[in-house]
């Protein structure tokens, strides 16, 4: 069955400190990742994607992403955490192909402590 | 980068009432659509694919008679909840992948749906 986890339902950094949120995913096609940060009430802005190539991928606000096809694995990090990244944050697969819809995980909420 | 609007962006209806949301892609075509709902503190979940020209096809558990989505152009598909109940309250999100790219979908900002 294709899907998605994302096993850290709730992650606390302090400010300044390093974050990793991770992901895994079970898709039998290619897979396109792709990383969402969703603020409260908000809609979904696009961290970063993969789609081949170098699997360290780099996105906006300082974000990057690795992909390890053997772990199967799409962890994002992030250096150094500042206190307004505190969101909401959702790995997501695709397939290669056209048309298809992506598959989202369950979402991992990273709260920012001073 | 390319756009997708949602109209509204938030609407409170009573129950039994029907409710029409839009999602446009701005500057760019797309034959797929793709609605998706979510619940508070969870996921997104795929409701319906929206093709331009013909019918959506819906997820499993998804009632099409309720749900009712049109696509009738290359920058607009529609989604009527009909006879609206409280249950069906939710944030929901549409999709539009760039017909000239690859899979890549952009999302619009979502419409919040309250039914009292």
């Amino acid at each position: 069955a294709q899907s998605v986890t994302q096993p850290d339902i709730h992650i606390t950094v302090s400010e300044g400190a390093s974050l990793e949120l991770r992901c895994n995913y079970s898709y039998g096609a290619t897979p396109y990742l792709f990383w969402y940060v969703q603020s409260p009430g908000q809609g979904l802005q696009l961290l970063l994607k993969y789609f081949s190539g170098d699997t360290l991928v780099q996105g906006i606000k300082g974000f990057e992403a690795e992909f390890k096809r053997s772990q199967s694995s799409f962890n994002l990090r992030k250096p150094s955490v500042h206190w307004s990244d505190a969101a909401e944050y959702f790995c997501a697969v695709g397939a290669s192909q056209a048309g298809t819809a992506l598959i989202f995980g369950k979402g991992t909420t990273l709260s920012v402590s001073s | 980068g390319a756009v997708v609007s949602q109209h509204p962006s938030w609407v409170i209806c009573k129950s039994g009432t029907s409710v029409k949301i839009e999602c446009r892609s701005l500057d760019f075509q797309a034959t797929t659509m793709f609605w998706y709902r979510q619940f508070p503190k969870q996921s997104l979940m795929l409701m319906a694919t929206s093709n331009e020209g013909s019918k959506a096809t819906y997820e499993q558990g998804v009632e099409k008679d309720k749900f009712l989505i049109n696509h009738a152009s290359l920058t607009l598909s529609t989604l009527t909840v009909t006879s609206a109940h409280p249950e069906d309250s939710s944030f929901y999100i549409c999709s539009a992948r760039d017909t000239g790219g690859r899979n890549e979908q952009y999302f619009g900002p979502g419409t919040r749906l309250t039914v009292t």
